[in-house]
């Protein structure tokens, strides 16, 4: 069953701290993106990737910043957490192909206090 | 700029009855639209799609229905059951898009009630 996992399902970090939210995905699948969730206002996009090192901005990528060293591996960093970014925040990964559709993650809630 | 526009935040169906689901969007280069479920403290699933060269497709009691003219789809679901009741989104995709990214909607809460 393919997967793509994220390596918290709830976390609580404090305003300030560098945050480091990590996602692994087990089908060889070049886009990884980020994306966040928050009532009223769906799911946005924060960053995505098509390729090893390779990234590009979403719709929202300020006070983020992603890393993808290896094809597998799309980590999102709050370099300096706010409380603003208290939300639900989903990985997903695809193809190329574009009429293939996205495997999500389960996500992770980030509560910032 | 709300591209993909899902302007009913919830809907509530008795079991057994249809729930439609609405979805608009703008961009007329959008190509390919995707439904997807989401259930509380899980990962959205997909659902179901329609390539724009079609106005319908089904799948067992979903089908998804375009309307490129009024830049508008719905997702059917008959009959509904209790097992329905999640948080759907519609996504749509742009035919320049290579790196298959999807714009989604602000997401309909379906409630069925038993």
């Amino acid at each position: 069953d393919v997967k793509v996992t994220q390596s918290s399902r709830y976390l609580v970090k404090r305003t300030g701290e560098k945050v480091f939210l990590e996602c692994v995905q087990d089908m060889d699948h070049e886009n990884m993106f980020w994306y966040r969730q928050d009532p009223g206002l769906g799911l946005r996009l924060i960053y995505f990737s098509y390729d090893v090192k390779m990234k590009e901005k979403g719709d929202i990528p300020e006070g983020y910043s992603v890393s993808r060293e290896k094809k597998e591996r799309f980590s999102l960093i709050l370099e300096s957490a706010s409380t603003n970014q208290t939300s639900m925040y989903l990985c997903a990964s695809s193809l190329p192909d574009r009429n293939y559709g996205y495997t999500f993650g389960s996500g992770t809630r980030l509560t910032v206090v | 700029d709300q591209q993909v526009k899902q302007n009913s935040p919830s809907l509530s169906v008795q079991e057994g009855r249809i729930s439609i689901l609405n979805c608009d969007y703008t961009n007329s280069m959008f190509d390919y639209f995707l439904w997807y479920k989401k259930y509380p403290a899980e990962g959205p699933t997909f659902l179901i799609s329609i390539s724009s060269i079609k106005d319908k497709n089904e799948d067992g009691r979903f089908t998804v229905f375009l309307n490129k003219s009024a830049k508008h789809l719905s997702l059917h679901i008959v009959p509904s059951q209790p097992g329905d009741s999640a948080v759907y989104f519609c996504a749509a995709r742009r035919y320049s898009s290579n790196t298959g990214k999807l714009i989604f909607g602000q997401g309909t809460t379906l409630q069925v009630k038993p």
